[in-house]
C-alpha cells in the first residue's frame, strides 16, 4: 500500500530526445506527487510537483503527467540536454499532517551528446 | 540546500561503536527527516520531527533514535553501527502548508562501518 514502483531503473537518451520515467502507486490517499533531481554528492532538489486534481503540469522542458485512475504519474524532460544528466526520484505523500514522502527507487539519467 | 548543513559530512567508523549525525537549519521548519541512501532502495526515511521533542519512526528505525532540543537541530543516533548502516544519510525539513508540501534536502553526511 505504501510502496511507489519508478521504472526503468536506468536510461540513456541522445541529446535533444525525450526521456520517460514512470511511476505507479496503490495507495489512493496520496495528494502530493514531487519529482526530485539528484546529482552526484548532492542532496536531492525539488524539480516539478504535481497533486491529484490535474493531468498534467508544465515547468519548462519538464512535465509531469498525472493519471488518476491507472494511480500512475510520469516525468518527460523535453529536449534533453547532457546537463540532464542525473538520478531522478519520484515520491508521494500520504494524508496526514508529517508531510512523510514516500520515494520510488530511482532512475539514473544519462544524455549522451 | 535550503539553509541546511550536515555534520560530518563523512565518517568513516568501526563496528559497535556509537555515532552521530547532526543536522541544522535556519530556515526555523517545523518538520525535519532523516533518510538514508542506498542502491537499489532510494530514499527511505528513519524518523522524523514534528516540532520540538516531538518524533516518530520511519519505515527503517531499527538501530537508530534521533533527538530534536531545539528547532534548529535534529540529532540522529547510531547506537552501536553496524555494517548494514553504511550509507548516505540526509537529513530535509518542511513547512507544511495549502501549498507548502516540499521537502528539502541537506548535503548528505556519508558514514562508512567497517
Amino acid at each position: 500500500q505504501q510502496q511507489v514502483k519508478q521504472s526503468p531503473q536506468s536510461l540513456i537518451v541522445q541529446k535533444g530526445g525525450i526521456s520517460i520515467i514512470n511511476c505507479a502507486y496503490e495507495n489512493t490517499a496520496f495528494d502530493y506527487f514531487p519529482w526530485y533531481q539528484q546529482f552526484p554528492g548532492k542532496g536531492p532538489a525539488l524539480l516539478i510537483a504535481i497533486r491529484p486534481d490535474v493531468s498534467e503540469k508544465k515547468e519548462g522542458r519538464f512535465t509531469i503527467s498525472f493519471n488518476k485512475s491507472a494511480k500512475q504519474f510520469s516525468l518527460h524532460i523535453m529536449d534533453s540536454q547532457p546537463g540532464d544528466s542525473a538520478t531522478y526520484f519520484c515520491a508521494a505523500k500520504g494524508g496526514g499532517a508529517t508531510n512523510k514522502l514516500i520515494f520510488g527507487t530511482g532512475t539514473l539519467l544519462a544524455v549522451q551528446p | 540546500d535550503a539553509g541546511i548543513t550536515q555534520s560530518p559530512r563523512h565518517k568513516v567508523t568501526e563496528t559497535g561503536t556509537p555515532v552521530t549525525l547532526r543536522c541544522h537549519q535556519t530556515e526555523n521548519h517545523r518538520y525535519m527527516y532523516w533518510y538514508r541512501q542506498d542502491p537499489g532502495h532510494g530514499l527511505r526515511l528513519i524518523h522524523y520531527s514534528y516540532g520540538v521533542k516531538d518524533t516518530d519512526k520511519g519505515e527503517v528505525s531499527d538501530g537508530y533514535s534521533v533527538s530534536r532540543s531545539k528547532t534548529e537541530d535534529f540529532l540522529l543516533t547510531l547506537e552501536s553501527a553496524t555494517s548494514s548502516q553504511t550509507s548516505v544519510y540526509f537529513c530535509a525539513i518542511s513547512e507544511r502548508g495549502s501549498n507548502t508540501d516540499t521537502q528539502y534536502f541537506g548535503p548528505g553526511t556519508r558514514l562508512t562501518v567497517l
